[in-house]
C-alpha cells in the first residue's frame, strides 16, 4: 500500500521559475492538503481540498495554486518561485467525513529557490 | 484563528527517563488533539490522539492528557529509548479536517 506519494523529493529552482509538486494517494481519501514546514514554525496549511473539483485556501496560500481533478491527485503549483518559498512541502490526506481521524503524510519535497 | 504553542523546543533525556512535551491552544472550539512524530527525512506520522470528551489516553509507553478548561494538552513518554529520538508535533483540529500545528520539539534520547 503506497499511501501518500510525493514527487520530486528534492528540487532546486531559480527565482521566477514555475513548477508543480505532485501528490497522489491510493486510500480513496476525499480530503487532501498541502503544508509547508519551515524551521521553528511547524507546519502551516497552504491549500486544501474536500473532494474532486473543490479547493480552498489555508493559512499561507499566496504564490501557490492547486487543482483537484481526481480524488487521487492534488498537485501544488508555484507560479513564480521566490526565495521565501524555500521550504519542505508535505502533502496529507484523510477521510473527509471523519475529521478526527489520522492524517497520512507523504515523505515531503525539499524545495530550494535561488 | 487557532494559535498552538509548544514547549520545549528541544529536550534531551537519558535513556529510560521520561519526557514531557506541552502544548497550549487558543480556540475553544478545538476538539481533536493529535501528536505526530517526524523522523529525519520523513513525513509526520501519528503516534497518539485524544478527543475533547476524553481527559487522558495511554498507548504502551506513550500517554496524552488534555485539560480543556485550561486549553492545554501534553505528551508523556516513559522509559525512553534511543528510537524515540525525533521531532514531535502537537496539533489541533476544530471540526473540519484542517490541522494547526505547534512549532515542534526535538527530542534526543541519550544512550
Amino acid at each position: 500500500n503506497a499511501g501518500v506519494t510525493q514527487t520530486p523529493k528534492f528540487q532546486v529552482l531559480k527565482t521566477g521559475q514555475s513548477m508543480t509538486l505532485q501528490c497522489a494517494q491510493d486510500m480513496n481519501h476525499e480530503y487532501m492538503s498541502w503544508y509547508r514546514q519551515d524551521p521553528g514554525m511547524g507546519l502551516r496549511l497552504i491549500h486544501y481540498s474536500v473532494g474532486a473539483g473543490i479547493t480552498d485556501q489555508g493559512e499561507v496560500p499566496n504564490g501557490y495554486n492547486v487543482s483537484r481533478s481526481t480524488t487521487e491527485d492534488f498537485p501544488l503549483r508555484l507560479l513564480s518561485a521566490a526565495p521565501s518559498q524555500t521550504s519542505v512541502y508535505f502533502c496529507a490526506s484523510s477521510y473527509q467525513d471523519r475529521p478526527d481521524t489520522e492524517a497520512f503524510f507523504g515523505q515531503g519535497t525539499r524545495l530550494t529557490v535561488v | 484563528g487557532e494559535n498552538v504553542e509548544q514547549h520545549p523546543s528541544t529536550l534531551s533525556v537519558q535513556e529510560g527517563d521520561s519526557a514531557v512535551i506541552k502544548c497550549t491552544y487558543s480556540d475553544s472550539a478545538s476538539n481533536y488533539f493529535p501528536w505526530y512524530k517526524q523522523e529525519l527525512g520523513k513525513g509526520p506520522q501519528l503516534i497518539i490522539d485524544i478527543r475533547s470528551n476524553v481527559g487522558e489516553k495511554k498507548d504502551q509507553r506513550i500517554a496524552v492528557t488534555l485539560n480543556k478548561t485550561a486549553k492545554h494538552f501534553s505528551l508523556h513518554i516513559t522509559e525512553t529509548q534511543p528510537e524515540d529520538s525525533a521531532v514531535y508535533f502537537c496539533a489541533t483540529q476544530t471540526g473540519a479536517n484542517n490541522l494547526f500545528f505547534g512549532t515542534g520539539t526535538r527530542l534526543t534520547v541519550i544512550p
